[in-house]
């Protein structure tokens, strides 16, 4: 089973600052099949990234994925009071598990 | 619009089984795979579950896997899980989620329902 592994749990930051969350996998992902979910509290959670790198429908361009084989980055360009948030890495491809990474904790400083 | 809802949550006592539903709308149901995913409170996200487009295709979590049990009925746009054997360690939101089940991308999830709760406990 591919293991993922978010750094760093908490990150604090002031509106307006970039944000850069990191996703290790414990194997390298074909085709580079990794994911990032938003969730907000009391909220499912919500598809950004797919691909790595390509943004959902609706999705802010201050948003942006990279990395491939084990090292993926989330970056947000400007943080705005609306990003703050738990954001979640996830693997996939042709066979289960399909697992996520424990989360990063984006929260205002 | 897509829509995803879930019902069927609540508290039950361990060893007792429960029915969750997952009611779809707004796009062809039967084209796509269908999860559940599940949070327990305060933690982070667990996939549970799939039923695949083809509707014989299921795999399950190690979890979960001889306990709960997906199924889909197509005319309804409805896909459910029956959980068995329930512990307090299932206690959870479940979410349902959908996949666009094409080739070998299988298992990301484009739209979500707002999840269920369930609680297990003595």
């Amino acid at each position: 089973e591919i293991v993922l592994t978010q750094s760093p749990d908490t990150l604090s930051l002031s509106p307006g600052e970039r944000a850069t969350l990191s996703c290790r996998a414990s194997q390298s992902l074909n085709s580079n099949y990794l994911a990032w979910y938003q969730q907000k509290p009391g909220q499912a959670p919500r598809l950004l990234i797919s691909g790595a790198s390509t943004r959902a429908t609706g999705i802010p361009d201050r948003f942006s994925g990279s990395g491939s084989g084990t090292d993926f980055t989330l970056t947000i360009g400007r943080l705005e009071p609306e990003d703050f948030a738990v954001y979640y890495c996830q693997r996939y491809g042709p066979s289960p598990p399909w697992s996520f990474g424990q989360g990063t904790k984006v929260e205002i400083k | 619009q897509v829509q995803l809802v879930e019902s069927g949550g609540g508290v039950v006592q361990p060893g007792r089984s429960l029915r969750l539903s997952c009611a779809a709308s707004g796009f062809g149901f039967p084209n796509f795979g269908i999860h559940w995913v599940r949070q327990a409170p305060g933690k982070g996200l667990e996939w549970v579950a799939v039923m695949g487009s083809d509707g014989s295709t299921k795999y399950y979590g190690d979890s979960v896997k001889g306990r709960f049990t997906v199924s889909r009925d197509n005319s309804k746009s409805t896909l459910y899980l029956q959980m068995n054997s329930l512990r307090v360690e299932d206690t959870a939101v479940y979410y349902c989620a959908r996949d666009i089940w094409v080739g070998d991308q299988k298992g990301f999830f484009d739209y979500w329902g707002q999840g269920t709760l369930v609680i297990v406990s003595p």
